[in-house]
């Protein structure tokens, strides 16, 4: 089975812009989380997609927002970039339940 | 948001040691998770705990669930150099935040051969 993979691996970006990332489910997974992960930080959780409607949200802006295809892959979308903004982005894959979380290697995005 | 605390921040130990490194949250959770992440890769996980007091083995590593759902522990036996990388510890409380991960803030383990 595929494991979850993402786009772009690396990204770099300037202040004020957008940027939209992208991310394949594993095999048999039909819900995707997304978190951000400051360096020599933990992973912070962003939001939860389940049937293409977000299902938990975190303490991040509405600038961040996401969308789920009836495929279950997921892009997630930030609006007006900061510079703090800059982080590898992760996604994570999983059945129904929330367990056995399988992540991705994530998209290292950088803000200048 | 929301972190674990995780300790410690980091270690450097020689091949063949044991290693230690534990978790503790203000907040209960029904989940404990510890994965391992290492440079240019997203976490993998290692070993997962569903009830309170339970005790897991995967190979060399052992992680317990703590009694008050507030900490959990991981043990690595005779280290090796492929055990090093960021070691974090993950809490989830699923009948209330859907599935999300509140991830410690990670334990570098540097291991010299």
């Amino acid at each position: 089975e595929t494991g979850v993979t993402q786009s772009p691996t690396h990204l770099i970006k300037t202040r004020g812009q957008q940027v939209t990332l992208r991310c394949s489910s594993q095999s048999g997974h039909n819900t995707v989380s997304w978190y951000q992960q400051a360096l020599g930080q933990g992973p912070q959780f962003i939001f939860q997609y389940y049937r293409e409607e977000e299902n938990g949200r975190g303490n991040f802006p509405p600038r961040f927002s996401g969308l789920q295809f009836p495929n279950y892959s997921s892009e997630l979308n930030v609006n007006a970039l900061e510079l703090d903004d800059s982080a590898l982005y992760l996604c994570a894959s999983s059945r129904s339940g929330g367990l056995g979380y399988t992540f991705g290697s994530g998209t290292r995005l950088t803000v200048v | 948001g929301q972190q674990l605390n995780q300790s410690p921040q980091s270690m450097f130990i020689q091949e063949g040691e044991d290693v230690s490194m534990n978790c503790t949250s203000s907040s209960i959770f029904n989940t404990w998770l510890w994965y391992k992440q290492e440079p240019g890769e997203g976490p993998v996980l290692l070993i997962a705990l569903y009830k309170a007091g339970e005790l897991t083995s995967n190979g060399r590593l052992t992680a317990q669930f703590g009694i008050t759902r507030k900490d959990s522990f991981l043990n690595i036996s005779a280290s090796i150099p492929s055990d090093v990388g960021i070691y974090f510890c993950a809490g989830q409380l699923r009948e209330t935040s859907g599935s999300r991960l509140t991830f410690g803030e990670g334990t570098q383990l540097t291991v010299n051969p």
